[in-house]
């Protein structure tokens, strides 16, 4: 299986602040998505295949990377965007998720 | 309105049994991959079943193979888990989820999800 690892594993931060987010993979992979989930809510896929914005997600928020690592980045945080972030690897079964990332207000 | 709409969960005994229904609407369905994803209270996400748009090829991932069968019915929009010899391991909250296009393994739209419990 790919595992995927994220960091860091939250992180404090102010509204206005640019946060990136990083995941790696285990192995280098083709395709790998970004989703936020907000407490007691389910996820929401936000960038697919690296760094395509979903239509209707701010343009705030971009993904990067290639091969075995990849990021996101939320260029100033609104208070919205107070959330768990998830990255998973959509290249091979099973389709494995980070373990997330907890984005809470400083 | 976009809805998918997980019914089905609740508390069951270990070595018990439970089927999860997900009703989709405002959504096309028969064309796309349904899925399952869980996430145990508290903790991450986890891909553990699939099936392809004409029903004929499901996946499964290693901790449910053997125990869990995914069914759709294209007719009724409809996805469904069906769930034995569950384990305080199965304990999560369970989204049924519609696959970006046909076969692509990304998440585009997820149901609120269902509780399956499992504790004597």
């Amino acid at each position: 299986d790919i595992q995927m690892t994220q960091s860091p594993s939250s992180l404090s931060a102010s509204v206005g602040d640019r946060v990136t987010i990083t995941c790696r993979a285990s192995q280098s992979i083709t395709y790998l998505n970004w989703y936020q989930q907000r407490p007691g809510k389910a996820p929401k896929l936000l960038i697919y295949r690296s760094s395509n914005l979903r239509s209707g997600v701010p343009s705030r928020f971009s993904g990067s990377g290639s091969g075995t690592d990849f990021a996101l980045t939320i260029s100033s945080l609104l208070p919205e965007d107070f959330a768990t972030y998830y990255c998973q690897q959509s290249h091979n079964i099973p389709f494995t998720f980070g373990p997330g990332t907890k984005v809470d207000i400083k | 309105e976009v809805q998918l709409v997980e019914s089905g969960g609740g508390l069951v005994k270990p070595g018990g049994s439970l089927r999860l229904s997900c009703a989709v609407s405002g959504l096309n369905f028969s064309p796309y991959t349904m899925h399952w994803v869980r996430q145990a209270p508290g903790k991450g996400l986890e891909w553990i079943s699939a099936i392809l748009s004409t029903g004929t090829h499901m996946l499964y991932s290693d901790s449910v193979k053997g125990r869990f069968t995914i069914s759709r019915d294209n007719a009724k929009s409809s996805l469904y888990l069906q769930m034995v010899s569950l384990r305080a391991e199965d304990t999560a909250f369970y989204y049924c989820v519609r696959d970006w296009g046909e076969i692509t393994y990304q998440f585009e739209y997820w149901g609120q999800g269902t509780l399956v419990t499992v504790s004597s």
